[in-house]
């Protein structure tokens, strides 16, 4: 059951411009939500998170907005950097469960 | 700081066989979770491992086990190999409902 869905499964953007990736989810009872960051022959590196109770996180380049009623998450990258280059997994989870669920990913690419 | 240490990296099994995965997690942390990864999906959560117990299972077959041992350090066991368990095995460690991080992972590859 894909309860988190990344429909575009890659994105291209220039250097310095922003790069917007989108994730959307199912399970309402969904709360706290992440963002991971792969690069090849790595395991994901976390890169950002946020709890449900807001709409928006910022952390340097890297801010997260969610809609809750929109069951809708995005990642933007401003500006971006070459070394961006990744591929990007939205993932959610409940406080009454532990498992993470992830989507598909989007491989980002940003070229110079 | 090591991070989560996942060995082996890389392995060949054949289909019938039986494989023992292995994870370290990173210093303080208590949760260990397993994830498969198919190519060209995300990450699916195995199980959760917490003071030793299986804590959360996702939807796998009974062949898919595990332990945590009092040191944190966990195994996974996958019993009667088929080929469509090759995948990229990802380990995850974690203190509470903080984020997980991850291993760089074992390659499993069923012949």
């Amino acid at each position: 059951d894909q309860q988190v869905k990344q429909n575009s499964p890659s994105l291209s953007v220039q250097e310095g411009r922003i790069s917007i990736l989108n994730c959307d989810y199912t399970n309402s009872m969904f709360d706290y939500f992440l963002w991971y960051k792969k690069y090849p022959a790595e395991g994901p590196t976390f890169l950002i998170s946020i709890s449900s109770i807001k709409d928006k996180n910022e952390d340097g380049r890297f801010t997260v907005f969610l809609n809750k009623s929109a069951k809708h998450l995005s990642l933007h990258i401003v500006p971006s950097q070459p070394g961006d280059s990744a591929v990007y997994f939205c993932a959610a989870s409940d406080s009454n469960n532990n498992d993470m669920r992830f989507g598909a990913g989007t491989r980002l690419t940003v070229k110079p | 700081d090591a991070g989560v240490t996942q060995s082996p990296t890389h392995l060949i099994k054949t289909r019938g066989q039986q494989v023992t995965l292995r994870c370290s997690p990173k210093s303080g942390h208590d949760t260990v979770s397993w994830y498969q990864q198919a190519l060209g999906q995300g990450p699916q959560f195995i199980f959760q491992y917490y003071e030793e117990e299986e804590r959360q299972r996702g939807n796998f077959p009974d062949r898919f086990s595990g332990h945590q041992f009092p040191n944190y350090s966990s195994e996974l066991n996958v019993n009667a190999l088929l080929l469509g368990d090759s995948a990229l095995y990802l380990c995850a460690s974690s203190f509470g409902q903080i984020e997980a991080f991850f291993g760089q992972g074992t390659r499993l590859t069923v012949v």
